[in-house]
């Protein structure tokens, strides 16, 4: 499997309080991406990122920030949390070549009351 | 924009028949596809990529199939086993970019 977690596993905040939640690879690869997925919807792409400080917005980015400020680590951060942000949050990573696969993690369930 | 389109009704087979599963794009055709599996509380796994000049791959008991007159993806699962029940999900990627959209996915039950 690829080396890839996601940190929290699931947590519970209240709406108006910030929130960061942490991927972290041991791949070395450049690419990395934040999803959300919800009933109905599929996996909607938030953020990406293509290097150390590079980053670009996806589908779904309103509400939404990130930072990678080392290879291995890609946080995403809701600086105001609404309850229209609990969903199951993914983390992947790609490697070099557009026709790679993705390799995601297990997902952060976040509920926001 | 590029939509892909999955059906969203659940999909119950029996043990030991081909589950076929479907997936349409609406617009341009992508440069590849790609299917993967995702079981409840985990992320989804690749399974296989198909380019759009390939009109068949297959792995194993997987087969996937890429019309690009009808712009759609057939995901052929053959001797199916309870063990393949999960949430199948297709993805288009355009050859220019890195962003992949996805469908919502086809839940799967093989039943024994």
């Amino acid at each position: 499997d690829a080396g890839i977690t996601q940190s929290p596993r699931h947590k519970v905040t209240e709406t108006g309080t910030p929130v960061t939640l942490r991927c972290h690879q041991t791949e070395n690869h450049r690419y990395m991406y934040w999803y959300r997925q919800d009933p109905g919807h599929g996996l909607r792409l938030i953020h990406y990122s293509y290097g150390v400080k590079d980053t670009d917005k996806g589908e779904v980015s309103d509400g939404y920030s990130v930072s990678r400020s080392k290879t291995e680590d890609f946080l995403l951060t809701l600086e105001s949390a609404t309850s229209s942000q609990t969903s199951v949050y993914f983390c992947a990573i790609q490697g070099e070549g557009n026709n790679q696969p993705q390799h995601f993690g297990d997902g952060t369930r976040l509920s926001i009351l | 924009s590029q939509k892909i389109e999955q059906n969203s009704e659940a999909l119950n087979i029996q043990e030991g028949k081909t589950a076929t599963l479907t997936c349409n794009y609406t617009n341009y055709s992508p440069a590849y596809l790609q299917w993967y599996r995702q079981d409840p509380g985990r992320g989804p796994v690749f399974l296989l990529l198909i380019r759009e000049n390939e009109k068949e791959k297959r792995k194993e008991r997987l087969k996937v199939t890429f019309d690009t007159t009808l712009k759609q993806s057939l995901f052929h699962i053959t001797a199916s086993q309870p063990a393949d029940s999960a949430t199948y999900l297709c993805a288009h990627l355009p050859g220019s970019a890195r962003q992949l959209t996805f469908g919502s996915g086809t839940q799967l039950t093989v039943l024994p």
